[in-house]
């Protein structure tokens, strides 16, 4: 079976700085994709980031990016140049490729200070 | 994921009714999934459907709880004799026939927020 954990339930960054998120998961499958969701205020999931385990480059979207480390399975979030939108839960997810089953984290509330 | 339409988005029940929540996928989308999400927690599967099929309802609490994706209309989770801890949101998710061909990404919908009192 598939688990995320997500150990830090909740972060704070001054706005204009740098954070990292992070997730571990453990799965048996060999070919999966990794995932980042925001979910702010208005509840919303909006797909943040997403990253094939077949890939070692790092994915990168603009701020976003995230650092995974495939052999201590861990699937890290930085946001580079924090923003007062950037404020949200944010949810970890590990779905087996061809599947639709993902597995999420608890989340990680993030606050960005002014 | 704006293309995927939830509603209502938000739902108030007392104990004991029905609730029926309503998700249209995605245009070019035929696979529908439903997630629910209680208070304080990430997101947890519960079915998976395409038109008029039921393929996976392995997340699916046995008693009360059906869903459906009919030929013409919306998909629909029906929550039948509701109680307080059916209180959580819905998302809705949708994706192309071949899931690979989106990058194993699934499209969310804004979610339905259900409150029993």
């Amino acid at each position: 079976a598939q688990t995320v954990t997500q150990s830090q339930p909740e972060m704070s960054v001054q706005e204009a700085e740098t954070v990292t998120l992070s997730c571990t998961y453990d799965t048996s499958e060999s070919d999966y994709y990794l995932f980042w969701y925001k979910q702010p205020p208005s509840r919303q999931m909006i797909l943040v980031i997403r990253q094939e385990a077949y890939k070692q480059q790092n994915a990168t979207e603009n701020r976003f990016s995230v650092n995974f480390q495939k052999a201590a399975k861990s699937f890290s979030l930085k946001i580079s140049d924090s923003q007062l939108g950037d404020a949200a839960m944010y949810f970890c997810a590990c779905g087996t490729s061809g599947t639709y089953k993902y597995i999420f984290g608890t989340g990680t509330r993030l606050k960005v200070l002014a | 994921n704006a293309g995927v339409m939830q509603n209502p988005r938000h739902l108030v029940r007392r104990r004991g009714q029905e609730a029926r929540l309503r998700c249209s996928p995605m245009k070019g989308h035929s696979h529908v999934y439903w997630y629910r999400q209680l208070p304080e927690e990430g997101l947890k599967f519960m079915v998976y459907l395409q038109k008029e099929n039921i393929i996976d309802e392995s997340g699916m609490p046995k008693e009360r709880f059906s869903a459906e994706f009919p030929k013409e209309g919306p998909s629909i989770l029906r929550i039948q004799q509701v109680v307080r801890g059916d209180s959580a949101a819905y998302f809705c998710a949708s994706s192309p026939d071949l899931l690979q061909l989106s990058g194993n990404t699934i499209y969310f919908g804004e979610g339905s927020w259900l409150t029993v009192v």
